[in-house]
């Protein structure tokens, strides 16, 4: 029974490079979230989405930051030209959906150089 | 943005001793959520709450959700060294979007 799958768990990139992050929500689960968190920080709310939807994206920065979690595949949230203060740990988590608990997988830990 | 106030922000302890933690919010929250983060990981799901004035256990650990519902407390108890790590409560907002705590980082003493 496998929870949430992120990949890759480091990813290293150089400024105005693009970061891509996987997500694949535990098996049933239809709610995919993503959370941003920094150093000694609580983690912040970045987008939620459903299958070919986005419901909630009011976290997301405008511009360079985008999100998608198609009807077949994992979740991806896309960074587009980095920046040093892109450098986070980015986590996904899942929830079946109408109910508050959501489960995070292990983080994707981005660092912009 | 809206954040969790969270106290204390870290705790020494020794080990077997109570270990007490909580929220407070401006704001309404009709679940709220306890998780524990290790180093390198995600956060864990402890226990969840879901009606103000509920009272829930999981193991050594019981949590509430204040009668206001702009609040809530974790306690630990008889601590043993795997209880380290930093606890977060996370309050569900809106379309389930949570709000997180800064954290309180235990240490224990053996």
């Amino acid at each position: 029974n496998a929870g949430v799958m992120q990949n890759p768990r480091h990813l290293v990139r150089r400024r105005g490079q693009e970061a891509r992050l996987r997500c694949s929500p535990m098996k049933g689960h239809s709610h995919v979230y993503w959370y941003r968190q920094l150093p000694e920080e609580g983690l912040k709310f970045m987008v939620y989405l459903q299958k070919e939807n986005i419901i909630d994206e009011s976290g997301m920065p405008k511009e360079r930051f985008s999100a998608e979690f198609p009807k077949e595949g994992p979740s991806i949230l896309r960074i587009q030209q980095v920046v040093r203060g892109d450098s986070a740990a980015y986590f996904c988590a899942s929830s079946p959906g109408g109910a508050g608990e959501q489960y995070f997988g292990p983080g994707t830990r981005l660092t912009v150089t | 943005g809206q954040q969790l106030n969270q106290s204390p922000q870290s705790m020494f302890i020794q080990e077997g001793e109570d270990v007490s933690m909580n929220c407070t919010s401006s704001s309404i929250f009709n679940t709220w959520l306890w998780y524990k983060q290790d180093p390198g990981e995600g956060p864990v799901l402890l226990i969840a709450l879901y009606k103000a004035g509920e009272l829930t256990s999981n193991g050594r650990l019981t949590a509430q959700f204040g009668i206001t519902r702009k609040d809530s407390f974790l306690n630990i108890s008889a601590s043993i060294p795997s209880d380290v790590g930093i606890y977060f409560c996370a309050g569900v907002q809106g379309a389930q979007k949570l709000v997180f705590g800064q954290g309180t980082r235990l240490t224990i003493n053996p």
